[in-house]
């Protein structure tokens, strides 16, 4: 069975700090993950996804995630958040055996000027 | 420009009415996908479609119906029978399925009034 945690519903930063959101999995088969960002009433973008190439995923607009089988965590992380990063973020894996995705509830970033 | 489009952005509907949200991908997409998303809430999977003619119930198919005349089409009726049916819905498409991405639409918010 497969299923995404995401460990904070809302995470609030100052401009120009680092961001960390937090997002652990549950898969019986070696997972693909993705990290997609959703500004309000908008559809989702894909950040970035992981399908077992390299552990540390780069992504766009400067996130990055990185894989953590040991942990079975997949958490995103920006060095320097800017107030366009201000969105509604999900974590979602895919069990690689069917095309069904299973979604995080999301974690709001709010960006403190 | 390739993408997915989904029209109207913005439906209202009377109760005890039954009304389709359109869905149309020009990415020469195999699979098609319709979520719903309440809030607080991941995406839920309503339907899915992985090939023309063909299509399988999500987790919450009930109060919906779907079909897959075109490879480029997924409509989605939200049909009298769902209890709760205001909502933000979701379209999305894949090139196959297991690791590919998803890649969605705008989205439509209907609201029964």
């Amino acid at each position: 069975a497969q299923s995404v945690t995401q460990l904070d519903s809302h995470v609030s930063v100052s401009e120009g700090t680092p961001v960390l959101l937090r997002c652990n999995y549950s898969s019986s088969y070696s997972p693909s993950l993705f990290w997609y960002v959703q500004h309000p009433n908008k559809g989702l973008q894909l950040l970035l996804k992981y399908t077992s190439a390299a552990t540390l995923v780069k992504g766009i607009n400067g996130f990055e995630a990185e894989f953590k089988k040991s942990e079975t965590s997949f958490h995103l992380t920006k060095p320097s958040a800017h107030m366009s990063d201000e969105a509604e973020y999900f974590c979602v894996v895919s069990a690689n055996t069917g095309n069904q995705f299973y979604f995080g509830t999301g974690t709001s970033l709010t960006v403190i000027p | 420009d390739g993408g997915i489009t989904q029209s109207p952005k913005y439906l209202f509907r009377k109760e005890g009415q039954n009304v389709t949200l359109s869905c149309e991908q020009n990415l020469n997409h195999d699979a098609m996908y319709w979520y719903r998303q309440d809030p607080g809430q991941g995406l839920r999977l309503i339907y899915y479609s992985q090939i023309v003619n063909d299509f399988q119930k999500g987790d919450i198919a009930e109060g919906y119906s779907v079909s897959r005349e075109k490879k480029e089409s997924f409509p989605l009726t939200v049909t009298s029978a769902q209890k709760n049916p205001t909502a933000f819905y979701l379209c999305a498409s894949e090139w196959g399925e297991g690791t590919d991405t998803q890649y969605f639409g705008p989205g439509t918010r209907l609201t029964v009034l």
